[in-house]
């Protein structure tokens, strides 16, 4: 199985300030349809999560721009470029290239 | 717009079964893959299972394979988990997920439900 690797495993941030965790998984997630398989989600306190990027840096519908999503091969991130605190909550890299698919540890995300 | 429910959720012993429901509407329910994806207390989420739109293709984690079944209702809106041999390691929040996209490959979860609370304990 593809084993997912994100860092830090909490980050407290100033309202205002960016953002940004990493997500290495254990192998490419580059398909032979060219696209890569990398999404990210947010999960707020108390709710079910969120697809915020797919494909490595295709924002979902509704999702704000100062969301944004980079990086190819096994390296990725996820960078929020005005920390709002809405935006506290839970976020999770999830591979979908091979099955049985599967998300990194998490990344939780404070307010400072 | 897009709605999932799920139910079917309880106290169970380990060793029983339990079989889970997701219940959709606000869309073509035959022409998405849907996923069940789990979360223990206080734990990060773990993907499950998946069926394809038309419910030829199915796929399991290794940690369900051999114990939990993957099906869909395309005449009810309705997706199912059939869960047996329970473990207490089962317990966990279940969510149902929506494919973003018809007739597509399901790579991407993108519409979640509520979840239902799976509790396995003696």
């Amino acid at each position: 199985d593809i084993v997912m690797t994100q860092t830090p495993v909490s980050l407290s941030v100033i309202p205002g300030q960016p953002a940004s965790i990493s997500c290495k998984s254990s192998q490419s997630l580059m398909h032979s349809d060219g696209k890569t398989y990398l999404s990210w989600y947010l999960q707020r306190p108390g709710q079910s999560p969120q697809l915020l990027i797919y494909e490595v840096s295709n924002r979902f519908s509704g999702v704000p721009d100062n969301f944004s999503g980079s990086g190819s091969g096994t390296d990725f991130t996820l960078k929020i470029s005005r920390v709002e605190a809405e935006d506290v909550g839970l976020y999770y890299c999830l591979q979908s290239l091979q099955l049985p698919y599967t998300f990194g540890q998490g990344t939780k995300l404070e307010i400072k | 717009q897009v709605q999932l429910v799920e139910s079917g959720g309880g106290m169970v012993q380990p060793g029983r079964s339990l079989r889970l429901s997701c219940a959709a509407s606000g869309f073509t329910f035959d022409t998405y893959a849907l996923h069940w994806v789990r979360q223990a207390p206080g734990k990060g989420l773990e993907w499950v299972a998946v069926i394809s739109y038309d419910g030829n293709i199915k796929s399991y984690a290794d940690s369900v394979k051999g114990r939990f079944t993957i099906s869909r209702d395309n005449s009810k809106n309705t997706l199912y988990l059939q869960m047996n041999s329970l473990r207490d390691e089962d317990t966990a929040v279940f969510y149902c997920a929506r494919e973003v996209w018809g007739w597509a490959a399901p790579h991407h979860p993108g519409y979640w439900g509520q979840g239902t609370l799976v509790t396995v304990s003696s």
